[in-house]
């Protein structure tokens, strides 16, 4: 049972443009959520959090939007660089024991 | 190094043999994850060390899975009588105490022929 969803494997964007990434979750007790970015034959790198406290958390070009009523987040990278073009998982927990991850989109960001 | 380190990076074996796959955190770090990534899948919870306290194996899934963690810190997990279907990318990750963000190392690809 999935309860971390990202429904598009995969999103090309033109460089400069803005790169929208979204997931949606199923357990209304996740509190916390996290976004990963990995590249191929690494391991995912932490990008940016959000608590189930706030709606919106910012870090430079990444912004992470979260509506808990829609059970639904979206990340925001703008403007969108060529070294951008990774695969980004959501995360959710609401332990900190157990986090449930989606099974990633793939983001192509065109020169 | 300062980062996670996994080991091996690749491994091959034959159905029905013993695995150990090594994870050595970042040094500080108290708490220790273990996923594992099928293809097409996204990272499947496998286990959970934190501190001295008992792990969290809800993830494990079966028995032939188990996983130690020595001194607090190098962490072994061990399939045993692999099969097919335990062909995947084996992830490690460690955080600090209280914190969420997870530190993954470049992970293990196993297959199992």
């Amino acid at each position: 049972d999935q309860q971390v969803k990202q429904n598009s494997p995969s999103l090309s964007v033109q460089e400069g443009r803005i790169s929208i990434l979204n997931c949606d979750y199923t357990n209304s007790m996740f509190d916390y959520f996290l976004w990963y970015k990995k590249y191929p034959a690494e391991g995912p790198t932490f990008l940016i959090s959000i608590s189930s406290i706030k709606d919106k958390n910012e870090d430079g070009r990444f912004t992470v939007f979260l509506n808990k009523s829609a059970k639904h987040l979206s990340l925001h990278i703008v403007p969108s660089q060529p070294g951008d073009s990774a695969v980004y998982f959501c995360a959710a927990t609401s332990t900190g024991n157990q986090f449930y991850f989606g099974t990633g989109t793939s983001l192509t960001v065109i020169p | 190094g300062a980062g996670v380190s996994q080991s091996p990076s690749n491994k091959v074996t034959e159905k029905g043999k013993d695995v150990e796959l090594r994870c050595d955190p970042i040094s500080g770090h108290t708490a220790l994850y273990w996923y594992r990534q099928s293809l097409g899948q996204g990272l499947e919870f496998l286990i959970y060390f934190q501190g001295n306290s008992a792990p969290d194996k809800s993830g494990l899934p079966s028995d032939r899975f188990s996983a130690e963690r020595t001194g607090g810190s190098v962490s072994t997990l061990t399939i045993q009588r692999t099969q097919q279907e335990d062909s995947a990318v084996y992830l490690c990750a460690s955080s600090l105490a209280g914190r969420y963000e997870q530190y993954f190392g470049p992970g293990t690809r196993l297959t199992v022929t």
